[in-house]
């Protein structure tokens, strides 16, 4: 398996513009979560997905944010209107089962720049 | 608010020197504890984790200590290597969050040759 694919890997955007982030997670995987990474906040979860159904959305900065996972093997993350404070690295993960001892493997993350 | 805290934000440390990380939390509902590496341009990978019913967990030169009643726990690099500089993360977790992880802010490790 690939891994945890994440795409674009950069993504540099004029502020007020939509952005859509997307997230491929390893086959057989049943939980999938997003989560942001700045300098100044570190990592933050901002919403998991488990059997494709949202669970807890707590984490989304603002109704700004929305994401989805129309199927098992695809989830979106997007900001409309964009903002130059949303400039971060997100990050998708995805892991088998909710168990604990289950690895939560990370995909290489999304680079994004509101200019 | 950071749940899990975590120090020191960076450390250097010698080759063959013993880099030490630690974390603490609040939440007695935390059940499991990884540790996160974390290389430029990459995503965070498990490094190794621990559950509350145990004190210690060792693999390879990487080892985790656990302090209940304290709260707290460390990662410990033996024999640190230059391609251990990486930033680390401690996290916690528990099931009710479908162990969504909560990291710390995490520690940049610079080991000299």
């Amino acid at each position: 398996d690939a891994g945890v694919i994440q795409s674009p890997r950069h993504e540099v955007t004029e502020m007020g513009q939509e952005v859509t982030l997307r997230c491929k997670p390893i086959s057989g995987h049943n939980s999938l979560f997003w989560y942001r990474q700045t300098m100044m906040r570190g990592l933050e979860l901002l919403i998991y997905f488990n059997n494709n159904v949202p669970i807890d959305d707590s984490g989304m900065p603002e109704d700004r944010f929305s994401a989805k996972m129309p199927n098992a093997s695809f989830s979106t993350l997007k900001i409309q209107p964009s903002e130059p404070r949303d400039s971060a690295v997100y990050f998708c993960a995805s892991s088998f089962d909710n168990r604990p001892s289950t690895e939560a493997f990370f995909g290489q993350g999304t680079r994004l720049t509101v200019v | 608010q950071q749940q899990v805290k975590q120090s020191p934000q960076s450390l250097i440390v010698q080759k063959g020197g013993i880099s030490i990380i630690n974390c603490a939390y609040e939440n007695t509902a935390f059940d499991y504890f990884p540790w996160y590496q974390q290389f430029p341009g990459k995503g965070p990978a498990l490094l190794i984790a621990i559950r509350p019913d145990v004190s210690e967990k060792k693999e390879g030169r990487f080892t985790i200590s656990f302090n209940k009643s304290a709260k707290q726990f460390s990662l410990h690099i033996m024999d640190s290597q230059p391609g251990d500089s990486a930033t680390y993360f401690c996290a916690a977790t528990f099931s009710n969050s479908g162990y969504a992880l909560n990291f710390g802010k995490g520690t940049s490790l610079l080991v000299t040759p």
